[in-house]
């Protein structure tokens, strides 16, 4: 049973636009949410986090927007690089103290 | 300043056998988790570590167990290795438990034969 769904596996998106990666999740005692961005070879590095008591969050480019009541989160990119090529994970924590992700989706920037 | 270390960065085990994985955390950092990421999948929950004392325990079998050390770093053992336990292992460390942000080593790449 997947607690944290990302149902888009690839987005590509022309260089400058918007890039928007989603991400549902089941599980209402989840309370804080997180994005991580993987390139191969490495592992996930740190994004962009949010509380369940906010609706949005932003930090440069990149924006968390969380909608509890859909139990929906989106991340934007704007605007895309070329260099933000890679995975990008949601991942979601509650009571449990401990994450879960997202099975990724794979975001291609073309030049 | 140095990040999360992991040793090895690969290896190849035969059905059967135990295998052992470690991680060193950024310096002043006392959590650890530990997480399975099998290909198209995400991280998978393994174990949570906090001043050397288990704090969470994913859905994973008795053959799956770890410790950590009075220096913080961290062992990830497996016994009786499967071929389902082939997958990439990652190391995360945080200063404090979940929810604080959690920092990934680069992952040793684990393939059973």
């Amino acid at each position: 049973d997947q607690q944290v769904k990302q149902n888009s596996p690839s987005l590509s998106v022309q260089e400058g636009r918007i890039s928007i990666l989603n991400c549902d999740y089941t599980n209402s005692m989840f309370d804080y949410f997180l994005w991580y961005k993987k390139y191969p070879a490495e592992g996930p590095t740190f994004l962009i986090s949010i509380s369940s008591i906010k609706d949005k969050n932003e930090d440069g480019r990149f924006t968390v927007f969380l909608n509890k009541s859909a139990k929906h989160l989106s991340l934007h990119i704007v605007p895309s690089q070329p260099g933000d090529s890679a995975v990008y994970f949601c991942a979601a924590s509650g009571s449990a103290r401990q994450l879960t992700f997202g099975s990724g989706t794979q975001l291609t920037v073309l030049p | 300043d140095a990040g999360v270390t992991q040793s090895p960065t690969h290896l190849i085990k035969t059905r059967g056998q135990h295998v052992t994985l470690r991680c060193s955390p950024i310096s002043g950092h006392k959590s650890v988790s530990w997480y399975q990421q099998v290909l198209g999948q995400g991280p998978q929950f393994i174990f949570q570590y906090y001043e050397k004392e288990e704090r969470g325990r994913g859905n994973f079998p008795d053959r799956f167990s770890a410790r950590q050390f009075p220096n913080y770093s961290s062992e990830l053992n497996v016994n009786a290795l499967l071929l389902g336990d082939s997958a990439l292992y990652l190391c995360a460390s945080s200063l404090n438990p979940v929810p604080d942000t959690q920092y990934f080593g680069p992952g040793t790449r684990l393939t059973v034969l």
